[in-house]
């Protein structure tokens, strides 16, 4: 089976920087994506990466080594916004199908 | 991006009937998956939907339980049949491909919250 693990909780300061970890064991591997996901709202696109290295993008930066099947999150300057549920998730095939394996959610408080 | 319209956004049924719900999609996709998201749970694939096939569905899910119709490329349903107080999550539409193609994301759909009585 597939296998995706994230922290369940992670608790933060405003202004503060923290990272969110996901270690993945598949039967296969296409990339990996965080995406975002506010209470009650569909989840949103953060990151992607395919190959192994640090992607940056404004605030939010995800980081892979494919070899030890890691990947983590780091947000900067945290805002109370950024509190929501960030899922690790896996894409198995290739193709420009993106179907994905999730990790269960990280759920992040920032307080202030 | 694409703009995915799921109805309806939510509904409270009673054990035993069957429920559809809808996406649309603005945009011509190739793939259209249809995920479940239980009460503090992540994201489960249900099936994908394929235009002019049978939808491939992942393992626990049946057609049975879970029929889905893809008549075109923007378009698809899923029927949560039978439904008992098990059923009630949080179901979402994701597209990929297409125009899409070469982005890296999978876009979702706003979700369909059931509640089953």
């Amino acid at each position: 089976g597939q296998n995706i693990d994230q922290p369940t909780e992670m608790t933060a300061t405003e202004g503060a920087i923290v990272q969110i970890n996901c270690t993945y064991q598949t039967s296969g591997f296409n990339g990996l994506f965080w995406y975002q996901q506010h209470a009650g709202e569909a989840p949103t696109f953060l990151s992607y990466n395919v190959l192994d290295g640090l992607e940056e993008k404004g605030r939010f930066s995800s980081f892979l080594s494919r070899s030890k099947g890691y990947s983590y999150l780091l947000l900067k300057e945290l805002q109370m916004k950024d509190s929501a549920s960030y899922l690790c998730a896996v894409s198995l095939f290739s193709g420009s199908a993106r179907q994905l394996t999730f990790g269960s959610g990280t759920q992040l408080t920032v307080l202030p | 991006s694409a703009v995915i319209s799921q109805k309806p956004s939510r509904d409270i049924c009673q054990r035993g009937t069957s429920l559809t719900i809808q996406c649309q999609v603005d945009s011509q996709v190739t793939m259209m998956f249809w995920y479940r998201q239980q009460p503090g749970q992540s994201l489960t694939l249900i099936a994908t939907a394929n235009q002019g096939s049978e939808a491939t569905y992942e393992s626990g899910f049946v057609i049975d339980k879970f029929p889905i119709s893809r008549p075109n490329l923007t378009f698809s349903t899923l029927t949560v049949s039978n439904m008992s107080p098990e059923d009630s999550s949080i179901y979402l539409c994701s597209v990929s491909g297409g125009a899409l193609a070469g982005t890296g994301e999978l876009f979702f759909g706003e979700g369909s919250r059931l509640t089953v009585l």
